[in-house]
């Protein structure tokens, strides 16, 4: 089955970088585009980022874009964001999720989430 | 500028129904739009894809309870047979030029 795991979320200070990776099982992960989204305490759901499946095109959210980068590793089914000038307002579960085509992209597969908090 | 909104809150009782809206912003009434569910200290679920016709294709798992429907520039979420589980946070998501997520409605189940 389809099998999204985040990690490397944590404690960091104010101005400092942090790089998640998200381990992708369960499908043809090469086949897929990425996101990450995010959710800052007791607010909704704040798309930040997206890769094509086979990494020639990514985009970010205005909230993020020359901060953040997206990547990913097909041969080893891995995605990251790295993630520079961290900011408290970045204080975040970041979920690793996966897309699919049919008329939109819309979100098939969430990760459980992995948080980061921002101290100043 | 694509908008998504969704009413902040919603109740229902044990054992009945509930339609959820989310409405698209003008110029896009004919965007599909995917429905997440969020349970407390969890993270989303996807639960269907609603296109502007009204059809509907479901994650895997989901119960039969759970359906899709629209109308011009909203798209519905309804579940019947409430339960206990089924209180949780519920956002519409799509993609195009502006937001991706509504805003979500908090489901309390009475």
């Amino acid at each position: 089955q389809v099998q999204l795991v985040e990690s490397g979320g944590g404690v960091v200070q104010s101005g400092r970088s942090l790089r998640l990776s998200c381990a992708a099982s369960g499908f043809s992960f090469s086949s897929y585009g990425m996101h990450w989204v995010r959710q800052a305490p007791g607010k909704g759901l704040e798309w930040v980022a997206v890769i094509w499946y086979d990494g020639s095109n990514k985009n970010y959210a205005d909230s993020v874009k020359g901060r953040f980068t997206i990547s990913r590793d097909n041969s080893k089914n891995m995605l990251y964001l790295q993630m520079n000038s961290l900011r408290a307002e970045d204080t975040a579960v970041y979920y690793c999720v996966r897309d699919i085509y049919d008329s939109i992209y819309y979100f098939d597969y969430w990760g459980q989430g992995t948080l980061v908090t921002v101290s100043s | 500028q694509l908008v998504l909104t969704q009413s902040p809150s919603a109740s229902a009782s044990l054992g009945a129904s509930v339609k959820l809206t989310c409405t698209l912003s003008s110029g896009h009434s004919t965007y599909a739009i995917a429905w997440h569910q969020q349970q407390p200290e969890k993270g989303p679920r996807y639960l269907m894809k609603v296109n502007s016709d009204g059809s509907h294709s479901k994650g895997d798992g989901i119960p039969d309870r759970f359906s899709g429907s629209s109308s011009g520039a909203e798209r519905y979420l309804t579940i019947s047979s409430l339960q206990s589980e089924d209180e949780a946070d519920y956002y519409c998501q799509t993609w195009g030029t502006g937001e991706v997520f509504g805003g979500g409605t908090k489901l309390t189940v009475l």
